[in-house]
């Protein structure tokens, strides 16, 4: 098992420019999560999204939308960047049960000039 | 709101000595507790969990957290640490009894010295 895997790992980008992170997980978990990590202030939950289907806004979703594909994947799309939206990029996921943990892929780390 | 607050930002310790990361939480209901940990460059590991029954909770790498009530209080200890313990640790908190949405602490980062 590969656990949680995001793409890329690391990128560039204009103010304006978009793109679109990935998040795939082969443990057949229903719920996928994204946040993001700034120095000083922890990991803040973007979007998450209980199950294939659905969505929900997470604590700071401004600035994001997100896909859940399938089952597996679940996307981050940024679709006018900006430097405010430089952070590291973490994908989580978890089977359904209210007590599970969630299990958090390598990251992405995004720059915006 | 709910809030975590991880008061120390840095904790330098030395090999082979004993090590509390503080974690307080703030909450009017019942709450789950996790610490995780984030060596360089990688995403998050859990370290720890407290969801019901004994209060003294622990890892298999050796450290412990105990939950505490009264003091709203979620403290990580380890007796004896080692060089590869040096890391971010994070507390976090789920709203209510709902781990779709977790609050982290702004993190504590653990340097051990030989």
């Amino acid at each position: 098992n590969a656990g949680v895997t995001q793409t890329p790992k690391f990128q560039v980008l204009k103010t304006g420019q978009s793109m679109t992170l990935q998040c795939a997980q082969d443990m057949n978990h229903n719920s996928m999560y994204w946040y993001r990590q700034d120095p000083g202030m922890g990991l803040r939950l973007i979007y998450y999204s209980a199950s294939e289907g659905t969505t929900d806004k997470g604590e700071v979703p401004n600035g994001y939308n997100v896909s859940r594909l399938n089952k597996r994947e679940f996307s981050l799309r940024l679709e006018s960047a900006a430097p405010s939206q430089t952070s590291v990029y973490f994908c989580a996921s978890k089977v359904v049960q209210l007590t599970d943990t969630q299990y958090f892929g390598p990251g992405t780390r995004l720059t915006v000039l | 709101a709910q809030s975590v607050t991880q008061l120390d930002s840095q904790v330098p310790v030395f090999e082979e000595a004993p090590v509390e990361l503080r974690c307080n939480y703030s909450s009017s209901v019942s709450v789950y507790l996790f610490w995780y940990v984030q060596y360089p460059n990688q995403g998050l590991q859990l370290l720890l969990k407290y969801l019901s029954g004994s209060t003294l909770v622990e890892s298999i790498n050796g450290f412990e957290a105990e939950f505490n009530k009264s003091q709203t209080s979620f403290h990580l200890r380890k007796p004896s640490v080692h060089i590869s313990d040096t890391a971010e640790y994070f507390c976090a908190v789920t709203q209510g009894r709902n781990t779709d949405k977790l609050i982290f602490g702004t993190g504590t980062r653990l340097q051990v010295f030989p």
